[in-house]
Order: C-alpha cells, then sequence, then structure tokens
C-alpha cells in the first residue's frame, strides 16, 4: 500500500564508510527525486530522475551518487560519509504530464542518517 | 532565482484558536506552482495543497483554507478551530511551470505549529 518507501528509516555508521539508501514508489510515476533535510529542518533538492534520466543535480559533492535502475526506483550512495552528512533524506515522485509543469511530489518517509 | 519566506519560526496556540501561518514567494516566472506540506513529528512529509499561478480563487478544504494573493506574492494558510494533531511543522514551497516537468521544489524554513490543550 505504501506509496513511496525508502529503506532504511535509520542508518548509523562511522565516518568514512559507504552506505546506500534505497527508494520505491508504486505510484507509476516517472520522475523521481532525492532531498536533504538538515538539523535546522531546511529542505533541499540534491537530484532527480526522469525515466531512469538525471535531470537535476544540484551541486552536491561527488561523493553522492545516484543510480535509478528503473522507474520505480532511485537509490541513492554515498562514499566516504562525513559527519556533515547527517541529515533525513527523503525520496519523492511525481508523474511528468508534459504540460506545464509542477507536478505533486510525494515524499517517502525518510532516512534519518547519523554519521558518528 | 526562486525564494520561499517563511517568516514565523514557530508559533504557539491553544486548540480551537484559528492560526494563520504566513508564506511569502519570489519568482520571476509567470507560470509557477505553491505547495504546502505537512510534517508531523512522526517526520514524514504530508501533502496538502498545489496551486497554480493563474489560480488565485482561494481554497478551503475542512478546517484548512489558503489564501493566494499574486499582488502581495503571498499564500497563506490558515487552520480554523485548531486542534492538538495540527501540531506539526508546516512547509510552503514553488516550483517553476516548465513544459517537461521534474521541477525542483523550493522550499521556505518552515513554521513550526504547536497547538496545546
Amino acid at each position: 500500500d505504501t506509496a513511496v518507501s525508502q529503506t532504511p528509516k535509520y542508518l548509523v555508521t562511522q565516518m568514512g564508510n559507504d552506505k546506500s539508501i534505497k527508494c520505491e514508489q508504486n505510484l507509476g510515476h516517472d520522475t523521481m527525486y532525492w532531498y536533504k533535510q538538515d538539523s535546522k529542518k531546511f529542505l533541499k533538492i540534491m537530484f532527480s530522475y526522469n525515466n531512469k534520466e538525471l535531470i537535476i543535480n544540484e551541486t552536491v559533492p561527488n561523493r553522492f551518487s545516484p543510480k535509478s535502475p528503473d522507474k520505480a526506483h532511485l537509490n541513492l550512495h554515498i562514499n566516504s560519509l562525513e559527519l556533515g552528512d547527517s541529515a533525513v533524506y527523503f525520496c519523492a515522485s511525481s508523474q511528468t504530464t508534459g504540460l506545464a509543469g509542477g507536478e505533486t511530489q510525494y515524499f517517502g518517509p525518510g532516512t534519518r542518517l547519523t554519521v558518528l | 532565482a526562486q525564494k520561499v519566506t517563511q517568516a514565523q519560526t514557530e508559533i504557539s496556540v491553544v486548540e480551537k484558536e484559528d492560526v494563520t501561518l504566513d508564506c511569502v514567494y519570489e519568482t520571476r516566472d509567470t507560470t509557477y506552482y505553491l505547495f504546502w506540506y505537512k510534517q508531523p513529528p512522526s517526520g514524514e512529509l504530508v501533502f496538502l495543497i498545489r496551486r497554480n499561478s493563474f489560480d488565485e480563487q482561494n481554497e478551503i478544504s475542512g478546517r484548512y483554507s489558503w489564501n493566494f494573493q499574486k499582488s502581495t506574492s503571498s499564500f497563506n494558510f490558515t487552520i480554523t478551530a485548531s486542534q492538538v494533531v495540527d501540531s506539526a511543522v508546516y512547509f510552503c514551497a514553488l516550483s517553476r511551470g516548465t513544459q517537461g516537468g521534474s521541477e525542483k521544489l523550493v522550499f521556505g524554513k518552515g513554521t513550526k505549529l504547536t497547538v496545546n490543550p
């Protein structure tokens, strides 16, 4: 029943490790996104993919690499984790209508990443 | 550049009070979309409303209402007869209206609403 799901919900790891967060949507949408919410609750776009093609890459360090194996999945891999990567990462999806844009984005439950 | 300002960082009210959350936006686009999302203490982001720049009609959904005024670049959100379950962080967001979609949401910093019993 879950529309946009993320795993894991919590991730605690040491500095320098590599980790991945998975996202899946069953809404039949063709666009998926990653957002980062920092400790002050500020939400900022990181990436978006449309039909497995990278559309937005918002000056994110190249330690972050999104991968979209198909339209329903968008995973986020992070290399060499740093303390500053601690945040909540949200996946979202929307359906491109090809008209005037501005489609509603539906969010997953978030993954809280803590880097020690 | 697009920008969303939510000047109220925190608001605290007593149950049954009405409360208005302010949102002011900046954009050079003529076509754009405005959104409100709710983030309850459990952490998920819940979509509340989407409004395009050509539709200035106010909207009411139960105890929630939205006032969109292009003249002042504002998209304010009012909760009537607030309840404890309304306690959450509320985000206003803006996206461009470009053909093909896939536009990012630009969020305000959020307003934390606490409704006390």
